[in-house]
């Protein structure tokens, strides 16, 4: 399969948490990676591999795997948060990258 | 600090050739196990790969776009390059250039480093 399927919005309240997902058949053998994009900037990788946060990611982003579907949760969440968060991984094939469509978070 | 930047004319003419280059510094585009790739990301919409080129030289391209995609480099300048034959309207986008990686025995593939971006609007 060559899609990633993302829930278009999702809110939050202040300070709770918030898990977006990202699903997929190729998620059965690929990790997905997870990107924090805000208005006007450049994607940024929050999340990659199993749970791995790149230098500068507050541990308050984590990430789980069940089947084919990642999860991105935000423990915690704070307004700086409020942004569009894309999955990507290899297709099915191996040979090609895939993105979800992105999931806007909104932070109530 | 690795960075990585587009440059390339703004507007295009339908059916003419999107060129587009990407400088990086900080780090070698020959350095290995690295990628190196574009993105794009049409006004409002979401992010779409277009094509990676791994250190060795070796091309991978979206399938939908792949007979129009060439991307190449120039290690003497630290660049590497894409070209969009016979641009449309859809091919209206933010363009970026970004350095990818492969981590748990390739069963991730993200990219951890990006430019800025580049608008690219394909209109008459």
């Amino acid at each position: 399969s060559s899609e990633l399927t993302q829930d278009p919005a999702v809110s939050v309240a202040l300070g709770q948490t918030v898990r977006i997902t990202c699903q997929g058949d190729s998620l059965r053998s690929y990790y997905a990676s997870w990107y924090q994009q805000k208005p006007g900037q450049a994607p940024v990788l929050v999340l990659y591999g199993r749970n791995r946060r790149p230098s500068g990611i507050p541990a308050r982003f984590s990430g789980s795997s069940s089947g084919n579907i990642e999860s991105l949760t935000i423990t915690g969440t704070q307004a700086e948060d409020e942004a569009e968060y894309y999955c990507n991984s290899r297709d099915s094939t191996g040979d090609h990258v895939i993105f979800g469509g992105g999931t806007k978070l909104t932070v109530l | 600090q690795l960075q990585l930047q587009e440059s390339g004319p703004g507007l295009v003419k339908p059916s003419e050739t999107l060129s587009l280059t990407c400088t990086v510094s900080g780090d070698s585009i020959s350095s290995n196990g690295y990628y190196w790739g574009w993105i794009r990301q049409p006004p409002g919409k979401g992010l779409e790969w277009i094509g990676t080129m791994f250190y060795s030289g070796i091309t991978y391209c979206n399938p939908s776009l792949k007979s129009r995609v060439t991307i190449s480099r120039d290690t003497s300048k630290n660049q590497f390059s894409l070209d969009l034959n016979f641009v449309t309207a859809a091919d209206t986008a933010l363009y970026y250039c970004a350095r990818a990686q492969i981590a748990e025995y390739g069963r991730t593939f993200y990219f951890d480093y990006w430019g800025q971006g580049t608008l690219v609007t394909a209109s008459s």
